[in-house]
């Protein structure tokens, strides 16, 4: 166990909604990024948020937004949503500022499906 | 875009047996990582091999990282059943903090 919690587990939309997932950190760890994994494929980067500032962005249309809290937790938000959007969403902690800060520490993920 | 490609992209063994696992990229890294996916679930960091480093060991794992050639390999000896999961290899971008990964190699271990 990681220590990195994510909500929901799973999720059902439909096309055009608006979603939104949650991630809380391992304690101690300031840094927060997202991921959006397709079935077969590995993780891709959509963003990162250090100290409540995003802090680099992936290829990813603006209908994906995030927020970081005080505490470090996270929240990822799509809008519109569309069909391959439908994908494993991973949320990962990290301690910027220490040495060994590249490692991240994965949540469980939340699995969208968008009909 | 995916910066690593890793392979095989399936591997089938039996428990004992030693799986080799290789990963290739594009870009200048400071690092590269190796993690464990069980059945679509949450990644597992196994290891990170610094760009000055040739090889490390942990437990049955070993990595080993050519920057000339742009790879990485990660052998898992005397694997077990539990070994079964996903593998993949990730770098950051010269600096950036984001994480690439490849699309993974499928690894079972069959009792």
């Amino acid at each position: 166990e990681t220590g990195v919690t994510q909500s929901p587990t799973h999720l059902i939309k439909t096309r055009g909604q608006q979603v939104t997932l949650r991630c809380s950190s391992q304690s101690g760890h300031n840094t927060v990024s997202w991921y959006q994994q397709a079935l077969g494929q590995g993780p891709q980067f959509i963003f990162q948020y250090y100290r409540e500032e995003e802090n680099g962005r992936g290829n990813f249309p603006p209908r994906f937004s995030g927020l970081q809290f005080p505490n470090y937790s996270s929240e990822l938000n799509v809008n519109a949503l569309e069909l391959d959007d439908s994908a494993l969403y991973l949320c990962a902690s990290s301690d910027r500022g220490t040495s060994g800060r590249e490692t991240q520490y994965f949540g469980p993920g939340t699995r969208l499906l968008v009909l | 875009s995916q910066q690593g490609e890793e392979d095989p992209q399936a591997l089938s063994i039996q428990e004992g047996e030693n799986a080799t696992m290789n990963c290739s990229y594009k870009t200048s890294i400071n690092n590269l990582q190796w993690y464990r996916q069980n059945s679509g679930r949450g990644l597992v960091h196994l290891i990170l091999i610094r760009s000055n480093e040739r090889e490390k060991h942990s437990g049955r794992l070993r990595v080993t990282l050519d920057t000339s050639k742009k790879s990485s390999s990660l052998l898992i000896t005397a694997s077990r059943a539990a070994d079964t999961a996903s593998y993949f290899c990730a770098t950051d971008q010269g600096g950036s903090e984001k994480l690439v990964f490849g699309k993974g190699t499928k690894l079972t271990v069959n009792p």
